[in-house]
């Protein structure tokens, strides 16, 4: 079926370390979507990545989408107690009009 | 600029109760989405929805779940005779257009607990 896999689940990491989820599809994407949802809210989005190995930084975020277009990636450098959530990557598989989203990685951070 | 707007935003019922949830998606966006998360979950997709139609319903269950949206008015999210696993939160979202390329734009969620 179209999956969509996030690892890891769970990060813990102390404020200043960096830190890293990786999201793979079981199918080619035309474009994959990184949402985060603070503890208590609800998803919200953050970028679109839609080229093969493109790249976007958003401050302290680097986004990378595979050169297969099956994978990508959200690198946060230097993180700090407001990056604290869970980042959902999501893509929209062929022949199916909506978004499927990863299980999410649960970031948190001791400050 | 109002976005998604849901209520309620918890909901408490008791086993064998319906729950009616509410959704006005963005102003001028004609496509709504359900998903449902569980606790420590991620976000389920349960149906897409264009006014009056409904496109993909591939996420529902079966049985005791239906959704709509009418012409004119919220969509509405129905549970019949909630049971404890229903307990989860259930987002809705908005799109201008059917592609599921387009950002979704997500209310706060109705927080469901079931007694």
């Amino acid at each position: 079926g179209q999956q969509v896999m996030q690892i890891p689940q769970y990060q813990h990491v102390q404020e200043g370390e960096d830190f890293t989820t990786y999201c793979n599809s079981s199918t080619t994407l035309s474009n994959i979507q990184w949402y985060k949802q603070r503890p208590g809210g609800h998803p919200v989005f953050l970028i679109q990545l839609v080229k093969s190995g493109e790249v976007k930084k958003q401050k302290r975020l680097t986004f990378q989408f595979g050169e297969a277009k099956k994978n990508s990636s959200l690198h946060i450098t230097a993180t700090q107690t407001t990056d604290v959530g869970t980042y959902f990557c999501a893509g929209p598989f062929q022949g199916a009009q909506k978004l499927v989203f990863g299980q999410g990685t649960r970031l948190t951070i001791n400050p | 600029n109002a976005g998604v707007m849901q209520n309620p935003r918890h909901l408490v019922r008791r086993r064998g109760q319906e729950a009616r949830l509410r959704c006005s998606p963005v102003k001028g966006h004609s496509h709504v989405y359900w998903y449902r998360q569980l606790p420590e979950e991620g976000l389920k997709f349960m149906v897409y929805l264009q006014k009056e139609n409904i496109i993909d319903e591939s996420g529902m269950p079966k049985e005791r779940f239906s959704a709509e949206f009418p012409k004119e008015g919220p969509s509405i999210l129905r549970i019949q005779q909630v049971v404890r696993g229903d307990s989860a939160a259930y987002f809705c979202a908005s799109s201008p257009w059917g592609d599921p390329n387009s950002p979704l734009h997500f209310g706060n969620g109705t927080r469901l607990t079931v007694t």
